[in-house]
């Protein structure tokens, strides 16, 4: 593909629902990256996978949240029991080695 | 502990030059990243500095001074369309490892 793609684009959920966000990083890409982006804040790391290496979970905020990397290629990010406070953008980024990370278009989720 | 600063806004006329500062603290480093992203998009690559000096690309340049933790992004002949919020990131200690960001400038550019 031509770039990374996330989705859904925006999700909106109840409090105390799971919620799945999907990436497909830019292929041969080794390194994929999830941030969130909350208003008024920078982009905050979450979980990084690199090749077959265990993935660097020390971004997560909680135990609520987990990811996973199928193949070497798609993520899931996975939130689970949804609270308020996890409203934000999720972006998914992508790099080859220690160039540049593109990021894709994010995803919107809304936690009523 | 981790800390990226920058101002939170800017505003300059079209023509003009502007300078967007930015100072670090980091527990390790392996290169500073500049970003662009415009409302409800996501960011853009702008330009990467490891070692100490000047980078330059068109009508954007980059420059870093690691001793003094410090960077700039200077952005010249300014356009309306280089209104947007502008991303120090700081790569840690490993190469390939993620980014630590600054909370963003956000730039306006008016006529």
């Amino acid at each position: 593909g031509a770039g990374v793609s996330q989705s859904p684009s925006n999700k909106v959920t109840e409090k105390g629902k799971d919620v799945e966000l999907r990436c497909d990083p830019i292929s041969g890409h080794t390194a994929l990256y999830w941030y969130r982006q909350s208003l008024g804040q920078g982009l905050e790391f979450l979980i990084y996978f690199q090749g077959n290496s265990a993935p660097d979970k020390s971004g997560l905020p909680s135990d609520r949240f987990s990811a996973e990397r199928t193949g070497g290629s798609v993520s899931t990010l996975t939130i689970q029991r949804t609270q308020q406070e996890d409203s934000a953008v999720y972006l998914c980024a992508s790099s080859l080695l220690d160039n540049e990370q593109f990021f894709g278009p994010g995803t919107r989720l809304t936690v009523l | 502990g981790q800390n990226i600063d920058q101002p939170t806004e800017m505003t300059a006329t079209e023509g003009a030059i502007v300078q967007i500062n930015c100072t670090y603290q980091t527990s390790g480093f392996n290169g500073l990243f500049w970003y662009q992203q415009h409302a409800g998009e996501a960011p853009t690559f702008l330009s990467y500095n490891v070692l100490d000096g000047l980078e330059e690309k068109g009508r954007f340049s980059s420059f870093l001074s690691r001793s003094k933790g410090y960077s700039y992004l200077l952005l010249k002949e300014l356009q309306m369309k280089d209104s947007a919020s502008y991303l120090c990131a700081v790569r840690g200690y490993q190469a390939g490892t993620a980014l630590i960001f600054g909370k963003g400038t956000t730039l306006s550019v008016s006529s």
